[in-house]
């Protein structure tokens, strides 16, 4: 198995600018995570999804922030219009059913906003 | 509100010691995890520990659960280098626990010779 997939791995863009990060799972996980992580706030939660429904968007900063998952191979984490403070690491993870399972975190993406 | 609690967050050691990483946590969850994080890395999966009493090895790393305490550690023994990295202890959200995972700061070690 490849493991989750992330793309880009790095992006650099100015203020302003849209931002679509790319996640594909681990195929048969019926959940997804989606989390930011930079040194001043840790890992954090931004929303997750199971079997494609997103169940909790409540770590989401704000409306500039949007995540959709069409189909259970691939989810789509957008930031519009982009601002230097969502500078972070965003990192994918991916889990089967079964409320003890570990999540699988993908490489991640690296995001700097000029 | 689940608080995750990491204790030291930075953690310098010479090889061939032993030390422990703690992590408690504020209110009542049935599912702890720790992972490690290499710089510049992903995050990856070391224990999972699902009772009061868990306890789970890998080699020098031991993993222990008390949910009484809410309290977690991992016990590294007789350090070496390749041990360095970032550890992380995780814990399942209460309410709508599918899913949803609280992680502390993270304990950065560096392992010396």
């Amino acid at each position: 198995d490849a493991g989750v997939i992330q793309s880009p791995r790095h992006e650099v863009t100015e203020m302003g600018q849209e931002v679509t990060l790319r996640c594909k799972p681990i195929s048969g996980h019926d959940y997804l995570f989606w989390y930011r992580q930079t040194m001043m706030r840790g890992l954090e939660l931004l929303i997750y999804f199971n079997n494609n429904v997103p169940i909790d968007d409540s770590g989401m900063p704000e409306d500039r922030f949007s995540a959709k998952m069409p189909n259970a191979s691939f989810s789509t984490l957008k930031i519009q219009p982009s601002e230097p403070r969502d500078s972070a690491v965003y990192f994918c993870a991916s889990r089967p059913d079964g409320w003890y399972r570990t999540q699988y975190f993908g490489p991640g993406t690296r995001l700097l906003v000029l | 509100e689940l608080k995750v609690e990491q204790n030291p967050l930075f953690l310098s050691m010479q090889e061939g010691k032993n030390y422990t990483i703690y992590c408690n946590y504020s209110t009542t969850s049935d599912r702890l995890y720790w992972y490690r994080q290499d710089p510049g890395k992903s995050l990856e999966s070391l224990f999972v520990l699902l009772s009061n009493g868990a306890v789970k090895q890998e080699g020098r790393l031991m993993a222990s659960l008390d949910t009484k305490a809410r309290l977690s550690t991992l016990h590294i023994t007789a350090a070496v280098h390749d041990l360095s990295a970032t550890y992380f202890c995780a814990v399942a959200a209460p309410e709508g626990s599918q899913g949803n995972l609280i992680f502390g700061k993270g304990t950065k070690l560096s392992v010396k010779p």
